[in-house]
C-alpha cells in the first residue's frame, strides 16, 4: 500500500545550520505530498505542500520538491532557529475506495536546534 | 474560530473505566479523524468519518469506538480502559478528502493516562 518513509532522527542542530529531512514515498499515481509540523505541547499544523511533479513547496524558509524520479519530498531549510525545534511529519493522502481519503504520515523526525 | 478543540486535556482512568474524548470543530469540514500518538510510533488513525452519521475503522481501531450524530463532533469512547490505550490523542479535521490533499487541522490533544 502508499506510504511514506522518513529519516527518524533525533537531528541536532547548531543555529544557522542548514537542515535536511529525508523522506521518501510509495504511492499508485501522483498524489500530494505535505510536510507537517508539530511543536512541543501543541496539535500537527501544515508546514507547507506540493500537488504535483517538481512543484515546490515552501513556507518559513522551509523548502521541499515534489521529485517524481527518485520519489522523495525532502524537507530543507538553509539557517535554522531555535524556534524551528518540534517534531516534523511527511505525509501523503491515500485512498481505498468509496469516499475514504485519509492522510498517512511518516514516523516524524524530531529536530532540536541549540543557540 | 476556535478551529479544532478537544474535551478533556489531560485525563486519568483506572484499569476498566469507561470515558468519551470529544472533539469539535466550528470550520463545517465534512472530514473528522482520531488519531493516537505513541513515542517512536509516530500517529496512527484509530477511526475517522466522512461526514454526519459516518464513521469507518482506521489502522487501530480495536477497543475503541466512536460516533458522529452531529457534523460538528466526533465522540470517541473507550468502552473498558487498559494500559495499553496510554497515549495522547489527537483530533482532526478537514474540508473534504481528495487525493490533492484537502489540510487536515489538529486540535491541540488529550492526554491520557491509563493505571
Amino acid at each position: 500500500g502508499d506510504s511514506v518513509t522518513q529519516m527518524e532522527g533525533p537531528v541536532t542542530l547548531s543555529e544557522e545550520a542548514f537542515l535536511t529531512i529525508n523522506c521518501t514515498y510509495t504511492a499508485t499515481g501522483y498524489p500530494s505530498l505535505f510536510w507537517y509540523v508539530q511543536y512541543p505541547g501543541e496539535g500537527l499544523q501544515l508546514l507547507l505542500k506540493a500537488t504535483k511533479a517538481d512543484d515546490k513547496g515552501s513556507n518559513k524558509g522551509f523548502e521541499a520538491t515534489y521529485r517524481k524520479e527518485t520519489t522523495s519530498f525532502h524537507l530543507e531549510k538553509g539557517s535554522v532557529q531555535v524556534s524551528d525545534s518540534a517534531v516534523y511529519f511527511c505525509a501523503l493522502p491515500t485512498y481505498s475506495g468509496g469516499s475514504n481519503y485519509k492522510l498517512t504520515f511518516g514516523k516524524g523526525t524530531l529536530l532540536t536546534v541549540n543557540p | 474560530n476556535a478551529g479544532v478543540t478537544q474535551t478533556p486535556k489531560f485525563r486519568v482512568l483506572k484499569t476498566g473505566q469507561s470515558m468519551t474524548l470529544l472533539c469539535a470543530q466550528d470550520m463545517n469540514h465534512e472530514y473528522m479523524y482520531w488519531y493516537r500518538q505513541d513515542p517512536g510510533m509516530g500517529l496512527r488513525l484509530i477511526h475517522y468519518s466522512v461526514g454526519e452519521g459516518t464513521t469507518a475503522k482506521g489502522e487501530v481501531p480495536d477497543g475503541y469506538n466512536v460516533s458522529r450524530l452531529k457534523k460538528q463532533n466526533f465522540l470517541l469512547g473507550l468502552e473498558s480502559a487498559a494500559p495499553s490505550q496510554t497515549s495522547v490523542y489527537f483530533c482532526a479535521s478537514s474540508r473534504q478528502g481528495h487525493l490533492n490533499g484537502d489540510t487536515q487541522y489538529f486540535g491541540p490533544g488529550t492526554r491520557l493516562t491509563v493505571l
